[in-house]
């Protein structure tokens, strides 16, 4: 079966510093890769996707690349900000899966000032 | 475009009671879902239907039925709630074609006490 695996949390950073936030998958088919975000008290919200290898995603000074060659999907940004403190999503949909999403189980983010 | 809406945002049940979660999506989207979300697992998908009329299990569906009312609207129903319900109701929508990205509700805060 279809299956994602993310770094365990929390992962604490300064303001400014750099963020990667590994995200690896198995698949049966080919998959679409996605990262969600869920801000406190909120649901979840699409922050990127790629549907192909090579692919990269990018959206808010975050960015992530499909790498087939090693079934990763890593979230990373130059220089984070207090307000990115949240919970990050990476999931899978596969179409042989009939297109459901599978999750990770996520990774709080805490940006300190 | 409200996208998805979900009610109520909070409840708290006493064990054995039962009580129904609403949502509604305006995106003309066939396919909805229902997920709970609980502390250091992720989403977990209870039941989800792929078109008005279709209902079908997901990875955690016991003690849960579900109704699709129409195509705007899927209810999650807890016919005699337990402790192990206590948790983060999503609902999600997901568009008809590639990449099938799913769209989430704010959530509804479950306790059973």
């Amino acid at each position: 079966g279809n299956s994602v695996t993310q770094m365990e949390g929390p992962v604490t950073l300064s303001e400014e510093a750099f963020l990667t936030i590994n995200c690896t998958y198995t698949a049966t088919g080919y998959p679409s890769l996605f990262w969600y975000v869920q801000y406190p008290g909120e649901g979840l919200q699409l922050l990127l996707k790629a549907t192909k290898a090579d692919d990269k995603g990018s959206n808010k000074g975050f960015e992530a690349t499909y790498r087939k060659e090693t079934t990763s999907f890593h979230l990373e940004k130059g220089s984070v900000q207090v307000s990115d403190s949240a919970v990050y999503f990476c999931a899978l949909s596969d179409s042989n899966a009939g297109n459901m999403l599978t999750f990770g189980g996520g990774t709080r983010l805490m940006v300190k000032p | 475009n409200a996208g998805v809406t979900q009610t109520p945002k909070f409840q708290v049940l006493k064990t054995g009671q039962s009580m129904t979660l609403q949502c509604a999506q305006d995106m003309n989207h066939n396919s909805m879902y229902w997920y709970r979300q609980d502390p250091g697992m992720g989403l977990r998908l209870i039941y989800y239907s792929a078109s008005e009329g279709t209902t079908d299990k997901g990875e955690v569906p016991n003690g849960y039925n579900v109704s699709r009312l129409n195509k705007r609207e899927f209810s999650l129903r807890l016919e005699s709630a337990a402790p192990s319900q206590t948790s983060v109701y999503f609902c999600a929508s997901r568009e008809t074609g590639p990449p099938y990205e799913q769209y989430f509700g704010p959530g509804t805060r479950l306790t059973v006490t």
